[in-house]
């Protein structure tokens, strides 16, 4: 089956600095790849999504890169702000649906004032 | 706030008990997906539903079983829980097949099992 490895496990990052987190996916089926934020005590929010078809997407300060070839894709996150602090999940699907996601061991990110 | 509802939020079993954890999905939504997430985990897939059938498995024991009601909303049911069953329950409900563009969770039911 599918295995998501994330990292880093952790990532501090002062107020208006860049963030980057990174994901690797083992199944070359896959072929979709949303990124969820999570609150502490809230439900998974997506963010941000990005399909095989295509190796970039951007929203606003939110971005994602995909390279099929090396199996791995990655979220960045620029002029962060406090409100960005939470846990960041990458998943994958090999569905091209939000469906059956495989997730990471999630990023907690805080930023600092 | 998604129209994802799950109930109850928390609850706290013995081993060896059984539990259902209930889950309303989104309006329209017919695709139900149950995930567990340990304490410092990513969620885990455990099975969906859709249009009363399971449609997709992860890897968890039989004693993880499951249903979906005409309305859409489904339950999780757990037989002879154990210690690591302890985790948070979430539920995704999300439209069929190429409708799929988004999972909308709902807040989860947090099980302990002492």
């Amino acid at each position: 089956g599918e295995n998501v490895e994330q990292h880093p496990s952790t990532l501090s990052v002062q107020e208006g600095d860049s963030a980057v987190i990174k994901c690797t996916y083992s199944d070359s089926a896959s072929n979709y790849f949303p990124w969820y934020k999570q609150e502490l005590g809230k439900r998974p929010q997506l963010i941000i999504d990005i399909r095989s078809n295509v190796g970039e997407k951007k929203d606003q300060r939110i971005a994602v890169t995909l390279n099929k070839t090396a199996k791995h894709f990655s979220l960045h996150i620029t002029e962060t702000q406090p409100e960005d602090s939470a846990v960041y999940f990458c998943a994958a699907s090999r569905s091209g649906t939000a469906s059956k996601l495989t997730f990471g061991t999630g990023t907690r990110l805080q930023v600092t004032l | 706030e998604t129209g994802v509802t799950q109930s109850p939020t928390h609850l706290i079993k013995t081993r060896g008990q059984q539990v259902t954890l209930r889950c309303s999905s989104q309006s329209g939504h017919n695709t139900v997906s149950w995930y567990q997430q340990a304490l410092g985990q990513g969620p885990q897939f455990i099975f969906q539903y859709y249009r009363e059938e399971e449609n997709g498995r992860g890897n968890f024991p039989p004693r993880f079983s499951g249903l979906q009601f005409p309305n859409y909303s489904s339950e999780l049911n757990v037989n002879a829980l154990e210690l690591d069953d302890s985790a948070l329950y979430l539920c995704a409900s999300s439209l069929p097949g190429h409708l799929n563009t988004e999972a909308f969770f709902g807040q989860g039911t947090r099980l302990t099992v002492v």
